[in-house]
């Protein structure tokens, strides 16, 4: 069973400062997406990570992928409030026998960036 | 404006009623994904059409059905209601190629009473 864990489930940062979002997943996968979701909200495409050692940024985040550790990253540079969401990662399913567009997400991470 | 509508937005209902979440893709999208969201068990897959045919299922109970109709519009079926089917209901769409990136509509919220 494909497994995709987020770490950590909840963050909280002040204004300005960095951190990491880490995801795992158990099976091979070169395919790791990550979402925005604001309280209520729907969920808003950030970013889509291919292959192995890719990195995307936009803005105040940044994402990588080792497919070989099966680890994405979702970095935060000089936090601001307008960042305070939830953030998903999540693995195709094509890669583990299910069906493409299938995605296992992990749990979430809630973060809260405040003054 | 993602341009997937879900209607309705908010349904309220009692236990044993049966209702239907209505969505309808992006434009030139032919595949259509519903997924679930609640407290206990997260995002969760529950079902592919692509251009009519069912494609993939996931943990989708007995009790949900869903079909896409020749205009790529998609309905999602659930019946004989219980409280723990509250959740937000998501309709989802993609063309199935290049990175295939799921655009998501805002969501049906769906409270059993």
């Amino acid at each position: 069973e494909l497994k995709v864990e987020q770490n950590p489930l909840f963050l909280s940062m002040q204004e300005g400062k960095n951190y990491t979002i880490y995801c795992n997943y158990s099976t091979t996968s070169d395919r790791l997406y990550w979402y925005r979701q604001d309280p209520g909200k729907s969920l808003e495409s950030l970013f889509v990570l291919l292959s192995n050692g890719a990195v995307k940024q936009e803005g105040r985040l940044m994402a990588s992928l080792d497919t070989k550790a099966r680890l994405s990253t979702l970095h935060i540079t000089a936090a601001v409030h307008d960042l305070s969401a939830t953030y998903f990662c999540a693995v195709d399913g094509a890669f583990y026998g299910g069906s493409q567009g299938n995605l296992i997400f992990g749990k979430g991470t809630k973060l809260s960036v405040k003054p | 404006d993602s341009g997937v509508t879900q209607t309705p937005k908010h349904l309220i209902t009692a236990t044993g009623q049966r209702v239907t979440l209505r969505c309808s893709p992006r434009s030139g999208d032919l595949s259509v994904y519903w997924y679930q969201q609640s407290l206990d068990q997260g995002l969760q897959f529950l079902i592919q059409y692509y251009n009519g045919e069912e494609r993939a299922k996931g943990n989708i109970l007995e009790r949900f059905s869903a079909q896409q109709f020749p205009d790529l519009h998609s309905e999602l079926n659930l019946s004989s209601l219980e409280l723990g089917d509250s959740a937000l209901y998501f309709c989802a769409s993609s063309s199935l190629s290049g990175a295939n990136v799921l655009t998501f509509g805002a969501g049906s919220r769906l409270t059993v009473l």
